[in-house]
This record gives structure tokens, sequence and C-alpha cells, in this order.
């Protein structure tokens, strides 16, 4: 599996834009990258997923670099429900399709 | 809210006691999942199964006792539990195991085991 480096945490003001970067540099061309956050206590929600393009939905926009050794979500208006920890994962499926959770990176919205 | 549901969402239990884990997904998935998290770890997969069929059981000790009887349900059985089994148990599914899916995870049962 490629392995991704996220920082511990971060800070972000409520209402601005909060980008969250994610280092995969070992991944492969048919690897995914998908982020996932977690809410205090509750179960891991998935938010976006890409291979080569950057993508958006109506959560946030996930940016890959040209050469995919990293990536950035962007959560555009953080808002204090965003406060969570927010898990970057390469995935590759076939037979290997689990998901892989690390520590993440813990983003903090302040008022 | 995402179509997976867990109960109990909380259980407290004895070393000797047995107990059961349900979980139920209304999305039509094929694929349901155990996780546990434990206090400052990442989520650990247990088990996996698909139609149905358990496909992955990632070393977990035997009084974890899973069970899929159709792709909607999931129970995880326990018996003679250990204090640090005391965590987060998640359920997730998804459409299938294959490649690019994503996973709904329920609320999760928090386990203390005294």
């Amino acid at each position: 599996d490629a392995k991704t480096t996220q920082p511990t945490s971060m800070d972000c003001a409520e209402g601005r834009a909060a980008n969250l970067p994610c280092n995969h540099s070992t991944i492969s061309g048919n690897e995914y990258v998908y982020w996932y956050r977690q809410i205090h206590s509750q179960g891991p929600q998935y938010i976006i997923h890409g291979l080569k393009n950057n993508e958006t939905n109506e959560m946030a926009s996930l940016i890959i670099t040209e050469d995919r050794k990293s990536s950035t979500l962007i959560l555009p208006h953080a808002t204090l429900r965003d406060t969570a920890v927010y898990y970057c994962i390469v995935y590759s499926g076939g037979s290997n399709y689990k998901l892989t959770f690390g520590k993440g990176t813990l983003l903090t919205v302040n008022p | 809210e995402t179509g997976v549901t867990q109960t109990p969402r909380h259980l407290v239990m004895g070393m000797t006691n047995k107990k059961s884990l349900k979980c139920e997904q209304h999305l039509g998935h094929n694929a349901m999942y155990w996780y546990k998290q434990s206090a400052k770890k990442p989520l650990e997969l247990m088990f996996v199964y698909n139609f149905k069929e358990q496909t992955e059981n990632n070393s977990v000790p035997s009084r974890f006792s899973p069970e899929c009887p159709n792709s909607s349900h999931l129970f995880l059985h326990l018996h003679t539990l250990q204090p640090e089994d005391s965590a987060l148990y998640l359920c997730a599914s998804s459409q299938d195991q294959r490649e690019g899916r994503e996973q709904f995870f329920g609320p999760g049962t928090r386990l203390t085991v005294l």
C-alpha cells in the first residue's frame, strides 16, 4: 500500500477555506486517493475521491498534483461542524480492497 | 444519517458476559465490514463479508465471532472479552468489495469491558 503523510493538526477560521494537505509519494498509477472524515464519536464519513483529475462535489474539492505525489482537500467555507479528523487514504481495490486509516489530521474550525 | 444503523450505541459488559452487536444497512449493499477503534489509535479492520461470505478475518481473536445472515445484517458476537477490548466498534457497508467503492459507516457501538 502507498503510505500517506498528513499534518497532525490544523486550525481554520470559520468561513474561510480549509486546505488539508496529504503526501503520497509512492502512489501507483492505479491507486485512488480517498478522503474521509470522522467527527468526534461518530463513524467516518466519505468525502471525495480522485485518480488523476481534480474533483469537486457538494462537500469539498480535491486537487491532485500532476505527478500524483500529493493532494489537497479543500473545504471552501469551513463551518464549526467541519471540525473533525480528516483521513487521506490511498486505495487500490482489486485484491487489496482495504481502506487503511492512518492517524489523519485534526482540523479545528474556530469561531 | 448514513443508512447504516448499529445497536446498541453503548454497552458495558463484564469479562464473563456474552453479548452481541448488531448492524443493519438499508442501502442495498452487498459488502459489510467490522472495524475496531481503540482510544488514540487508527481504525482497524476486523472482518469483511461480501455477498454473505466472510472474505477477511484480520487475525481477530476468537472471542469475537461475526455472523452475516443476509446482506443487510451483520452481527458481532462477544464472549469472555478482556478490558483491552474496550473500544468503539464500527460497522460499514459498500456496494461490494470491488475497486473504488465508498464505504458508509454506522455511528458505532461504544463498548466498555469491566
